[in-house]
Order: C-alpha cells, then structure tokens, then sequence
C-alpha cells in the first residue's frame, strides 16, 4: 500500500534552517509528483510547492520562493523539503503529499516543526 | 486568506443532509476538478472525493461531491458522529501555478 512516513518533530531557533523528509513506499516514486503543505495551529492548508522525483525540477509557490528548497534521493525513495530563515510564523505542521491528477492523494503523517527562541 | 471560499461551520443532527460549498474563480475551479479532504484533530488530511465527483476505495457512499462552474459542493447524507471533523476543498490554479485549498469548514454533529 502506499506509504508516506515523515521525519520527527524538530524545534529550530529564529533564523536557522529545517529539512524535513518524507520517504516513500508502495509505488514507483518517480511516477508521480510530491507536493509540500503545512499548516498552521488552528488555520489550514497552505501549498508551498511540488518536486518531480524523476527530474529534480521543482515548482514553489511565490510566498516561499528564495526561502524553500525541494530535493529528493531517488535512491531511497525519498523526498525532502527544506525551510530557511525561520520566524516564529513559520511554527506548523509540515505535510508531504502524493500528486495525482495534479492535486495531493495519500498523505505523509505530517511533521511539526516549532521555532522558538 | 484562502483564494477559495468555504463557510466556516456546517452542522446538522444525526441522519441529516449536510452541504459545504467551495466556491472559486475561473482560473481555479472552473478550469480544473476539485478534490474534498477530511481531517480530524491531529492527523493528516484524507482524501474524500477526487475528480469532482469521485469517491476512493472504502470512502461511504454517504459522501458526494459535486461541480459546477467556478462552484464545487460536498454533501454529506445521513449525518453520523464519525463525520464531524474539517473538510477542504483544493484544486489547481492555472494562475499562478499551484494548488490552491479552502480555508475549512468544520463539521458539528449535534
């Protein structure tokens, strides 16, 4: 079956960096696209961007370009997601997300990341 | 602020109807298909309906989606306590490129 399983929960100072991963199972994962989402305490869904595993190509919503990077390891299968200049704003839930028909279908568990001081 | 529009709340009595509207533009909703997601406390968001209309594997027929125009709608028939949670709708956008969600509407089962 499909499977997206995330990395823990990290705690990050104002102005550090986070990487979060999202290995992949069940399904060729060059076959389809790994969206990016998070979410806020108590707010929704807000789509940072998408990674095609096959070609590293990535597509960042204009909020967060200069500030996001997309990667992937085609070798394990895995897609990473990384988040620069933290501010406190920044505090979520961080999902991975399957594309299919353009949009997210099989969900990673979600990761919280937390910045403070 | 969402680029696609839901009300907040929604809630009905067991073994009601219960309709979430989504309601987009052009560039959005009326020039791709929109997907419904649940969500309970805490966890990720499961796919409801995808292709406007359709239902994945073991999802209750009690769930239909709908669209029309720059509209999509989620009814829920036969209300059961199981279903209160947050619903989302998300389609493309061609402008600017990416995907766009609703703000959520949360279900209450009175």
């Amino acid at each position: 079956q499909v499977q997206l399983v995330q990395s823990g929960a990290d705690v990050r100072k104002p102005g550090a960096s986070v990487k979060v991963s999202c290995k992949t199972s069940g399904y060729p994962f060059t076959d389809n696209y790994i969206h990016w989402v998070r979410q806020a305490p108590g707010q929704g869904l807000e789509w940072m961007g998408r990674v095609n595993p096959k070609s590293g190509s990535t597509n960042i919503a204009q909020k967060f370009q200069g500030r996001v990077t997309m990667t992937r390891d085609t070798s394990i299968s895995t897609a990473y997601m990384e988040l620069s200049s933290l501010t406190s704003d920044d505090t979520a839930v961080y999902f991975c997300a399957r594309r299919r028909n353009l949009l997210p279908d099989y969900w990673g568990q979600g990761t919280l990341v937390t910045v403070s001081s | 602020q969402s680029v696609l529009t839901q009300p907040p709340s929604a809630s009905g009595t067991p073994g009601q109807r219960v309709t979430i509207s989504c309601s987009g533009s052009t560039t959005d909703i009326g020039s791709n298909s929109v997907n419904w997601y649940q969500q309970f406390p805490g966890t990720a968001p499961k796919l409801l309906i995808y292709s406007n209309d359709q239902r994945p594997s073991g999802v209750p027929d009690r769930f239909f989606g709908s669209k029309s125009g720059t509209s999509a709608s989620l009814a829920i028939s036969g209300l059961q306590s199981e279903d209160e949670a947050d619903y989302y709708c998300a389609t493309w956008d061609d402008i600017p490129n990416g995907v766009v969600f609703g703000g959520g509407t949360k279900v209450t089962v009175l």
